[in-house]
């Protein structure tokens, strides 16, 4: 069965501190590993799609990784605004469309 | 471009009554997808319809949950009797066939709240 694991469950960074979120997967045939942020009271807000190990996405202070195993949701020198809960979710190679997710890591960045 | 719209945003039924929940995807989506968080829990899948078949329902958790999707536009789940388990917020996702890009677009969420 797919499994998808995040950690930290929470971090908390002071704005400018860079920092790493990691999320490790388990698939049996990996069609594609979704970042997504979440802000209390909203839906996912879609962030990256990485589909081979070696694969790395930018956009703005946040830049995704991909290996085997697992991304990485590497933050440079972040602000107040990108507090949020990143999820990660990962589609498998079976034909099916449907996004297996993690329990998120909750980012508080403190001015 | 409006995006995935859900109504209501928040419900609160007692144990034994039923609820409907509404879904509206992005306009042409072909595929729309409903998600469900429970409380401390991750996002899990629900169902997957294509157009108004059902693709994969394969996380529908028992038969007091009902899909629909007629006419392949909007969606709609209803739970019938609610259980106290059933508590969580319901999501819903949408995207287009035809698109390279395969990522699902979400809406704001229900939260059901059975009592």
């Amino acid at each position: 069965e797919d499994q998808v694991t995040q950690s930290p469950e929470a971090l908390r960074l002071q704005e400018g501190e860079s920092s790493s979120l990691n999320c490790s997967y388990t698939v049996s045939g990996l069609r594609g590993l979704f970042w997504y942020r979440q802000d209390p009271g909203k839906g996912p807000e879609f962030l990256f799609t990485l589909y081979s190990a070696g694969e790395e996405k930018e956009k703005e202070r946040l830049k995704a990784t991909l290996t085997k195993k697992e991304s990485f949701l590497h933050i440079t020198a972040p602000k107040p605004e990108d507090s949020a809960t990143y999820l990660c979710a990962v589609r498998e190679n079976t034909g099916f469309q449907k996004l297996v997710f993690g329990t998120g890591t909750r980012l508080l960045v403190s001015p | 471009e409006a995006g995935v719209t859900q109504f209501p945003s928040h419900s609160v039924i007692e144990k034994g009554q039923t609820v409907t929940l509404r879904c509206d995807p992005i306009s042409g989506h072909d595929n729309l997808y409903w998600y469900r968080r429970v409380m401390g829990k991750e996002i899990k899948f629900l169902l997957h319809f294509v157009k108004e078949s059902k693709q994969d329902e394969s996380g529908m958790p028992n038969n007091r949950f009902l899909a629909e999707r007629t006419g392949g536009t909007y969606s709609t789940l209803k739970v019938q009797p609610a259980e106290l388990e059933d508590s969580g917020v319901y999501f819903c996702a949408s995207n287009n066939r035809g698109d390279p890009s395969p990522e699902q677009y979400f809406g704001p969420g229900t939260r059901l709240t059975v009592t």
